[in-house]
């Protein structure tokens, strides 16, 4: 089955500077590499994603690129501020079957000081 | 977005008890729906897909008569915890991916979660 790595674990930084969030997936298949930001004690919501046809995509500070070649794909914050704090999920699917599942990493702890 | 609802977000409950959580799609068809568990500070790890109308498909190592999915309608998937132990606490959460004009597919879309706490 799918494995997907994340790294780091844990990322701090100081506002206004970016952030980047590296993950690895392992089975060629896969053609759909969502990205999932959840604050303490709520829902992941969806933030962006990628499908395995583009190898980049932007949405205002948030970018995530995709080398599939390599099977890794990144999440990069721009001009980071206090309220991007939260847990932020990779993860890795398929398109094809019925099924549409995603294999998650292990999650990424954002913080962003003052 | 789709909205999902989950309910109840807190349940504490005797050990040997059975705890039922329901998960809803309320603006969508929601075909496909899974089921997670996520321990503090950890990922999420998914449980079981179900598809709407036939059973469901476990992950290995999560034992299928331990928690029972049910996926009876387009809008609902139920998880039941039968017998709970205080080993299953942990925060369960379901997503639902499903079809509506302009919903992509592939996209879940996640509920509150569920809080279980077995005494």
């Amino acid at each position: 089955g799918e494995n997907v790595e994340q790294h780091p674990s844990t990322l701090s930084v100081q506002e206004g500077d970016s952030a980047v969030i590296k993950c690895t997936y392992s089975d060629s298949a896969s053609n759909y590499f969502p990205w999932y930001k959840q604050e303490l004690g709520k829902r992941p919501q969806l933030i962006i994603d990628i499908r395995s046809n583009v190898g980049e995509k932007k949405d205002q500070r948030i970018a995530v690129t995709l080398n599939k070649t390599a099977k890794h794909f990144s999440l990069h914050i721009t001009e980071t501020q206090p309220e991007d704090s939260a847990v932020y999920f990779c993860a890795a699917g398929g398109s094809g079957g019925s099924n549409y599942k995603l294999t998650f990493g292990k999650g990424t702890l954002l913080t962003v000081n003052p | 977005g789709a909205v999902v609802s989950q309910h109840p977000s807190r349940v504490i409950c005797k050990s040997g008890t059975s705890v039922k959580i329901e998960c809803r799609s309320l603006d969508f068809q929601a075909t496909t729906m899974f089921w997670y568990r996520q321990f503090p500070k950890q990922s999420l790890m998914l449980m079981a897909t179900s598809n709407e109308g036939s059973k469901a498909t476990y992950e290995q190592g999560v034992e299928k008569d331990k928690f029972l999915i049910n996926h009876a309608s387009l809008t609902l998937s139920t998880l039941t915890v039968t017998s709970a132990h205080p080993e299953d606490s942990s925060f369960y959460i379901c997503s639902a991916r499903g079809f509506r004009q302009l919903l992509a597919k592939n996209i879940q879309y996640f509920g509150a979660g569920t809080r279980l706490s077995v005494l």
